[in-house]
C-alpha cells in the first residue's frame, strides 16, 4: 500500500481556516485520496475524497497538487467541533482496503 | 438510516472467557470491515468481507480471533479465549463497494481483566 505522511499535530484558532497537509509521493495513477476524521470517542467519519481535481463539499475542500504527490484538506472556518484526528489515506478502489496511519491531531482553541 | 449498529457498546470480561461482538451494516452495503483501535497500534484492519465472503483476514492477530458474516445484515467477531491484551475499541464499518468511503459504527469498547 502506498504511504502517506502527515504532521502529528496542528493547532488552529476558532473561525480561522485550517490547512492540513498530506504527502503521498508514491501514489499510483489509480489511487484515490481519501480523508477521514475521528472525533473523540467516536468512530472515523468520511470527510472527502478526490482523484485529480480539487473537490468541495459541505464539510471541507480538498486541494490536490498537479503531480498528485501531495494534497491539502481545507477547513474554511474551524470550530471547536472540528477538533479531531484527521487521516489522509490512499485507496486503490473497489475490493481494496483503507489502511489508517497515525493522522494529524487538530486542536482548535478560542 | 440508522447507520452501522454495533453491540454491545461496552464489554468487560474476565481473561479466558469467550467474547462475541456484533455488527449490523447499512442495508445495501456489500462490504464489511472489522477494525481494532488501541493507543499503541492505532486503527488496524482485522478482516473484511465482500458480499458476505471473507476477502482478507491477514490482520486477524491469531487463531483466537474469528469472524463470520452469515448474511448481508449481520456479522460477528469472536475472541476465544480472551486475553488482557485484546482490550481495545473494535469498530465495524460498511460500504457500498464504491469510492464513496466507509461508514463506521460507534464501536465496542472491550476490557479484558
Amino acid at each position: 500500500d502506498a504511504k502517506t505522511t502527515q504532521p502529528n499535530s496542528m493547532e488552529s484558532n476558532e473561525e480561522e481556516p485550517v490547512h492540513l497537509p498530506c504527502n503521498h509521493s508514491t501514489i499510483s495513477g489509480t489511487d484515490y485520496i481519501h480523508w477521514y476524521r475521528q472525533l473523540p470517542s467516536q468512530g472515523p467519519e468520511y470527510v472527502i475524497h478526490g482523484l485529480t481535481s480539487n473537490v468541495n463539499n459541505r464539510m471541507a475542500s480538498l486541494a490536490i497538487a498537479e503531480d498528485r504527490k501531495s494534497s491539502t484538506l481545507i477547513l474554511h472556518r474551524a470550530t471547536l467541533r472540528d477538533a479531531a484526528v484527521y487521516y489522509c489515506i490512499l485507496w486503490a478502489g473497489t475490493a481494496s482496503k483503507l489502511t489508517f496511519g497515525t493522522g494529524t491531531r487538530l486542536q482548535v482553541t478560542l | 438510516d440508522a447507520g452501522v449498529i454495533q453491540s454491545p457498546r461496552h464489554e468487560v470480561t474476565e481473561m479466558g472467557q469467550e467474547v462475541t461482538l456484533r455488527c449490523k451494516p447499512i442495508s445495501g452495503h456489500n462490504s464489511l470491515f472489522w477494525y481494532r483501535q488501541t493507543m499503541m497500534r492505532g486503527l488496524e484492519l482485522l478482516i473484511y468481507f465482500n458480499n458476505n465472503v471473507p476477502i482478507d483476514d491477514s490482520g486477524m492477530p491469531e487463531d483466537r480471533f474469528s469472524a463470520k458474516m452469515p448474511n448481508a445484515s449481520f456479522s460477528t467477531l469472536k475472541i476465544q479465549p480472551s486475553e488482557p491484551r485484546d482490550s481495545a475499541v473494535y469498530f465495524c464499518a460498511s460500504s457500498r463497494d464504491t469510492v464513496y468511503g466507509y461508514t463506521f459504527g460507534s464501536g465496542t469498547r472491550l476490557t479484558v481483566v
